[in-house]
């Protein structure tokens, strides 16, 4: 089946480090990009950065670059997603989404979504 | 503050067609596809039209996406209840290198 499944809710201090992990099944992982996305409480969509499985290459929003960190592990099919330094609008639903081989930067599979709780 | 620009909310009956806008700019919209997601609160988002115009695989014919210059449309025709979610449009930003979302549209079926 293909699908991404994400690690479970946070609870963090404000100043702490959190990292999201994103497993991948069911496709060829490296042929694939992965993007994250975080959506605040009530809030709308807002992209964290993204990554190449296969070459490992990152890109961050320019809003947060000096704080996200995005890697990806090929032999465990997963990406993480780590963001440092927290503050308490870092608070939202963490999604990660792979990037159609078809369309650039077209989200067509989602995981879950993580809560991270900044507080 | 998003990047693109969409109406917060929409309203229509059912079996009608509703238009939701997405306006943006040359360095986003104007150069780049449009996608757009429905999100059901609670859920993930879900991709509807990308490339503009371009339905994935099992998405309704009634979802049907259109783009002039800088701005862009999605028409859902033949309204349900189940239609009733927020809708995001998003493209690349060639000058902010990265992926832009617009505030998002809840729509509601009367």
């Amino acid at each position: 089946q293909v699908q991404l499944v994400q690690s479970g809710a946070e609870v963090k201090k404000p100043g702490a480090s959190v990292t999201v992990s994103c497993k991948a099944s069911g496709y060829d992982f490296t042929l694939y990009a992965l993007h994250w996305v975080r959506q605040a409480p009530g809030q709308g969509l807002e992209w964290v950065g993204w990554i190449s499985a296969g070459s490992g290459s990152a890109k961050y929003s320019q809003r947060i670059q000096d704080r996200v960190k995005i890697t990806r592990d090929i032999s465990a099919t997963t990406t993480y997603m780590e963001l440092t330094n927290l503050r308490s609008e870092d608070t939202a639903v963490y999604y990660c989404a792979r990037e159609s081989v078809a369309a650039a930067a077209t989200c067509d599979l989602w995981g879950q979504g993580t809560r991270v709780s900044v507080s | 503050q998003s990047v693109l620009t969409q109406p917060p909310s929409v309203s229509a009956a059912p079996r009608q067609t509703v238009t939701l806008s997405c306006s943006g700019s040359s360095s986003n919209v104007g150069s780049n596809g449009v996608n757009w997601y429905q999100q059901v609160p609670g859920e993930a988002p879900k991709l509807l039209i990308y490339y503009d115009d371009l339905r994935p695989s099992g998405v309704s014919d009634r979802f049907s996406g259109s783009k002039s210059g800088t701005s862009a449309s999605l028409a859902i025709s033949g309204l349900q209840s189940e239609d009733e979610a927020d809708y995001y449009c998003a493209a690349w930003d060639d000058s902010l290198n990265g992926q832009v979302f617009g505030g998002g549209t809840k729509l509601s079926v009367l």
